[in-house]
């Protein structure tokens, strides 16, 4: 499966937009790129994905590189209940089932 | 609410023994996950079910195994084989048609004592 690489942690301030990047150079043309985020004790809440083209829906837009080597994730006001990791991972076709490999995410930390 | 149930959200289990995990769904998906967790670390697939009496390993089987009898319910149970099994295992679903997101339950977080 192609890999991810993103920032082990960042920080933002309330209300101000957070631009979370992934790096993935060895992406297929038939991956897609998703984001989940994941609060402590809690399992992953799935955010977006996108093939090509940027998405938005209502937590958050997805900004896809031309090239597809890289993607942001894009907040547009940090809250408090933003603060949790954010794994940007690849997706694996394997028939009707959705194969997702989890790398270590970005602990994003949103302050006062 | 349509979702998934994750139980015991805590269980405790003495070395030698096996011990199944519960996870149940009602979103009417056809494809299920369990995936383990440890602390600091991203998720791996321990096994995978697309469709009803069927399962295939994922990444870390060993140790593993799991049943698909209805549509609902894909128990995960851990056996003694399993050398290392305190963690935190995480059940999810997603529709049919590949690439779907998937929809994760709360969790159980399984300690030896």
């Amino acid at each position: 499966d192609a890999k991810t690489t993103q920032p082990n942690s960042m920080e933002s301030n309330e209300e101000e937009p957070v631009h979370l990047p992934c790096n993935h150079s060895t992406i297929s043309g038939t991956d897609y790129i998703h984001w989940y985020r994941q609060l402590p004790s809690q399992g992953p809440e799935y955010v977006i994905h996108g093939l090509t083209s940027n998405v938005n829906n209502r937590m958050a837009s997805l900004a896809i590189a031309e090239d597809r080597k890289s993607s942001t994730l894009i907040l547009h006001r940090a809250t408090l209940r933003d603060a949790a990791v954010y794994y940007c991972i690849l997706s694996g076709h394997t028939g009707t089932a959705s194969k997702l490999t989890f790398g270590t995410g970005t602990r994003l930390q949103v302050t006062l | 609410d349509g979702g998934i149930t994750q139980s015991p959200k805590y269980l405790f289990r003495k070395e030698g023994q096996n011990v199944t995990l519960s996870c149940e769904q009602n979103l009417n998906h056809d494809a299920m996950y369990w995936y383990r967790q440890d602390p600091g670390q991203g998720l791996r697939l321990i096994y995978y079910s697309q469709i009803v009496n069927d399962f295939q390993k994922g990444d870390i089987a060993e140790g593993y195994s799991v049943s698909r009898e209805k549509k609902e319910s894909f128990p995960l149970t851990v056996t003694s084989a399993q050398k290392n099994p305190t963690a935190f295992y995480l059940c999810a679903s997603s529709p049919t048609g590949g690439r779907q997101p998937q929809h994760f339950g709360d969790g159980t977080r399984l300690s030896i004592l």
